[in-house]
């Protein structure tokens, strides 16, 4: 079955701190892997896209890794800021021919001043 | 920067109305979806559609939703008989290419069953 698990569940941290969120799939073929940020009551927002071949990838301070051999990504955020309160999801698409994306259930992060 | 645009950002029905969603799309996308998520759940896929037509949908999307684009920059997302089980949010979203185009989502829309 086609799943997205993301650890840990909550996250809570002091600003200025880094963190790393977990995101394990069993998503076969895999097509590409997205990160999203969502606000709360807000819709997701594309933080970075990488393909198979793509190991790590950066936009700003926020670092995308991707293991297609374990199926195994991760997202770590340096220098948190208050405004990094949000979920944070990852989704794995499923190899050309589908339109589907398979979402996994976020990582809630609250960053404390 | 151009966005997807949704309206109305939170409605409520009684069960059993009638309920139409409205999304406009980023104007040189082609590819158009409909996304729910339940309180406290992850997102959901229901629906994709591309060239006015419905090309993929989900088990979710059964007979009492539907899909239209009317006037080429609307797209909407009707629900015939609201179940209480429909209350969700409801994303809208759409993207340039289908297979490895970003999506881009809308701010969502709020719909509750009473």
């Amino acid at each position: 079955k086609n799943q997205v698990e993301q650890s840990p569940q909550s996250l809570i941290i002091l600003e200025g701190k880094n963190c790393t969120l977990q995101c394990n799939y069993t998503v076969s073929p895999f097509s590409n892997l997205r990160w999203y940020k969502q606000d709360t009551g807000r819709g997701p927002v594309s933080l970075t896209i990488m393909t198979f071949s793509e190991n790590t990838k950066s936009n700003g301070r926020y670092t995308a890794t991707l293991d297609a051999d374990t199926k195994q990504s991760s997202l770590h955020i340096t220098a948190s800021q208050l405004s990094d309160s949000a979920s944070y999801i990852c989704v794995v698409r499923i190899t050309s021919g589908t339109y589907k994306y398979i979402f996994g259930t976020g990582t809630r992060l609250k960053v404390l001043a | 920067e151009p966005e997807v645009t949704q309206t109305p950002s939170h409605q409520v029905t009684q069960m059993g109305q009638e309920v139409i969603l409205r999304c406009v799309p980023i104007s040189n996308h082609l590819y158009f979806y409909w996304y729910r998520q339940i309180l406290g759940q992850k997102v959901e896929f229901l629906v994709s559609f591309y060239n006015n037509e419905i090309s993929e949908k989900s088990e979710i999307f059964d007979d009492q939703f539907s899909v239209e684009r009317p006037d080429g920059s609307n797209f909407t997302l009707k629900i015939r008989s609201t179940k209480l089980e429909d209350s969700a949010m409801y994303f809208c979203a759409s993207s340039i290419t289908g297979f490895s185009g970003e999506l881009f989502f809308g701010e969502g829309s709020r719909l509750t069953v009473l």
